[in-house]
């Protein structure tokens, strides 16, 4: 069955950096774009970013751009979140989601989340 | 603060029915028919229950259904079980080529 999961989180000082990784299983990851969806203690899900199937274009959250890099390896059934300049703001549980449908960036499969804190 | 607005909590009995309403605005909910509900339970992924505001992925129960009227979207869940004791949250596509979502609800079944 399809499967997702996130790894690479954990407590990091502010300014530092972290990167995630999302297995992809049960699926052929070459075929779907990708996001990165966050949420923080106390609040609701928040888009973070999305990487079109063949890792060609990527789109991001005003957030965060500039700071976090979205990528993919889909020989090897994976995706990423390179997160530097980490603020305490950052803190939150990171999931991965696979877009079913492009035309509305549907994510229909996600990931069970990991979580990032940044804190010193 | 979340860009879609449900409300914190909802309860019910079993067998009962009720409704979560999940409201935007023109430049999401209001202006694209692209309304997604999902179902979390603790620690666990996020499951796709209704896309495309009304539709139901194969597998998931007759029990859950949606609808949109303006910028407000409601997910209904009849015939309360205690295993829909979940936080559920709503997501819609939007003008700015993003998705957005809600703060989440809490349902409890009393």
């Amino acid at each position: 069955q399809i499967q997702l999961v996130e790894s690479g989180g954990g407590v990091v000082q502010p300014g530092r950096s972290l990167r995630l990784s999302c297995a992809a299983s049960g699926f052929t990851l070459s075929n779907y774009a990708m996001h990165w969806v966050r949420q923080a203690p106390g609040k609701g899900l928040e888009w973070v970013a999305l990487i079109s199937y063949d890792g060609n274009n990527e789109y991001y959250a005003d957030s965060v751009k500039g700071r976090f890099t979205i990528s993919r390896d889909n020989s090897e059934n994976t995706l990423y979140l390179q997160m530097n300049s980490l603020r305490a703001e950052d803190t939150a549980v990171y999931y991965c989601a696979r877009v079913g449908t492009w035309l509305q960036l549907l994510a229909d499969y996600w990931g069970q989340g990991t979580l990032v804190t940044v804190s010193s | 603060q979340s860009v879609l607005t449900q409300p914190a909590t909802v309860s019910g009995s079993p067998g009962q029915s009720i409704t979560i309403s999940c409201t935007g605005t023109s430049s999401d909910v209001g202006g694209y028919d692209f309304v997604s509900w999902y179902q979390r339970h603790p620690g666990k992924a996020p499951k796709l229950l209704i896309y495309d505001v009304s539709d139901r992925p194969s597998g998931v129960s007759s029990r859950f259904s949606a609808s949109k009227s303006g910028n407000t979207a409601s997910l209904t869940i009849s015939g309360l079980q205690a295993e829909d004791e979940a936080d559920y949250f709503c997501s819609s596509y939007t003008s700015r080529s993003i998705l957005v979502f809600g703060g989440g609800t809490s349902l409890t079944v009393l």
